[in-house]
């Protein structure tokens, strides 16, 4: 596609539910980030992918983070048992390796309730 | 871990005036560094980005200024338009090796016509 997609854009769930968010990187990219933004923060890093496999995931705040990218391409970024301090936009940004002009997605804004 | 702070947090020129943001960086051995663009609501946007192997460049009104030795880079905007009020973030990362992109807080910038 032209530019990184994520989808939903806009994600409401109850405490405790689990959600799973999706990025579909600009095509060729084989680098793609997930981040995340709250209200008046700059993007908080969470995880990094160089093809099907995480370079680094040091970012993810605790086990119920979780992320894959199992083509090497679209990547899904799934939270268990959701609390409303994980409440953000989450977006996604890709390259065609490493942080080198890396383009973000629209995001996804969840709320927990 | 890499640690960019950003400075003003909020920064209000008039039209036709320059703008200059501040980010210092923790680690030596970031070598990449962009600035990103974000509009209220919209997705974060590259608008200009340096490498440790220089010191400046410019992209017309926009320019970016490092400082290695003082582990510091500065955005100018000169000539500033109301389509520039945005919110600017700085980041920093070490191209070939983890990758990922530390962003600073960001500064609300507001241009009065």
């Amino acid at each position: 596609g032209a530019g990184v997609s994520q989808t939903p854009s806009n994600k409401v769930t109850e405490k405790g539910k689990y959600v799973e968010l999706r990025c579909d990187p600009i095509s060729g990219h084989t680098a793609l980030y997930w981040y995340r933004q709250s209200l008046g923060q700059g993007p908080e890093f969470l995880i990094y992918f160089q093809g099907t496999g995480a370079a680094d995931d040091s970012g993810l705040p605790n086990d119920r983070f979780f992320a894959v990218r199992p083509e090497g391409s679209v990547s899904t970024l799934k939270i268990q048992r959701t609390e409303r301090g994980d409440s953000a936009v989450y977006l996604c940004a890709s390259s065609f390796g490493g942080p080198i002009e890396a383009f973000f997605g629209q995001g996804t804004r969840l709320t927990v309730v | 871990g890499e640690n960019v702070e950003q400075h003003p947090s909020t920064l209000s020129v008039q039209e036709g005036d320059s703008a200059v943001i501040k980010c210092t960086y923790s680690d030596s051995a970031s070598n990449y560094f962009p600035w990103y663009k974000q509009e209220l609501g919209k997705r974060p946007q590259l608008i200009i980005d340096i490498r440790s192997n220089v010191g400046e460049k410019k992209d017309q009104r926009i320019a970016v200024t490092l400082n290695k030795t003082a582990k510091h880079f500065s955005l100018h905007i000169t000539e500033t338009q109301p389509e520039d009020s945005a919110v600017y973030f700085c980041a920093a990362s070490t191209v070939g090796s983890q990758g990922n992109l530390i962003f600073g807080k960001g500064t609300k910038l507001s241009v009065k016509p």
